[in-house]
């Protein structure tokens, strides 16, 4: 079955610094790379999401890289702000299963 | 307004106690989870469905059993519960679309 790897496991930054997670992934035929941001005590929310169709996508300060050959996908953070404080989980699923497995999180401190 | 309801959303009980934690979805959607979040955050995907009388055991063992009798209603239950089974469990759901909606989770404690 589908195993994600996400690193760091933890990421402290200054506000305004950038950040960047990184994820791999295992199957090949999965097609699906959705991000998520789990703010203290909430619930998980899908912040962006890429398809394995598509290299790259972006909305205003975030963005998502996908490299299929290399199976690893990456989050990036840009002009970070202390509200970007949160676990962020990446995951994976393939179109049939749709089961999704999700890495083991990045907990990202932004320091004012 | 649509949603994913989780009840309760906490729970203390005693060893060897029948427990189940409902699941509710007001979305529509034919796909259901349960994920079993660690206090250090990892996410653990212990069983999920794919419509009605459709039942999958996740990637990680569970003594839990699940039931999808109604497309809304996905319930998790304990026989017998344990102190090893303390821990946080999300419910999600997700349609034809591809993003998955999660519920708040209900933190069960097992004294």
């Amino acid at each position: 079955g589908e195993n994600v790897e996400q690193h760091p496991s933890t990421l402290s930054v200054q506000e305004g610094d950038s950040a960047v997670i990184k994820c791999t992934y295992s199957d090949s035929a999965s097609n699906y790379f959705p991000w998520y941001k789990q703010e203290l005590g909430k619930r998980p929310q899908l912040i962006i999401d890429i398809r394995s169709n598509v290299g790259e996508k972006k909305d205003q300060r975030i963005a998502v890289t996908l490299n299929k050959t290399a199976k690893h996908f990456s989050l990036h953070i840009t002009e970070t702000q202390p509200e970007d404080s949160a676990v962020y989980f990446c995951a994976a699923s393939k179109g049939g299963s749709e089961k999704l497995v999700f890495g083991k999180g990045t907990k990202l401190t932004v320091n004012p | 307004e649509a949603d994913i309801y989780q009840t309760p959303r906490y729970l203390v009980i005693g060893t060897g106690k029948k427990i189940t934690l409902e699941c509710s979805q007001t979305m529509g959607h034919d796909k259901m989870y349960w994920y079993q979040q660690d206090p250090g955050m990892e996410l653990h995907l212990i069983h999920y469905s794919y419509g009605v009388n459709s039942t999958e055991k996740g990637d990680l063992s569970s003594e839990s059993t699940v039931s999808r009798i109604r497309t809304e209603h996905f319930p998790l239950t304990l026989e017998s519960a344990r102190p090893s089974h303390t821990s946080q469990y999300l419910c999600a759901s997700k349609g034809q679309g591809t993003e998955a909606f999660f519920g708040q989770g209900t933190r069960l404690t097992v004294v």
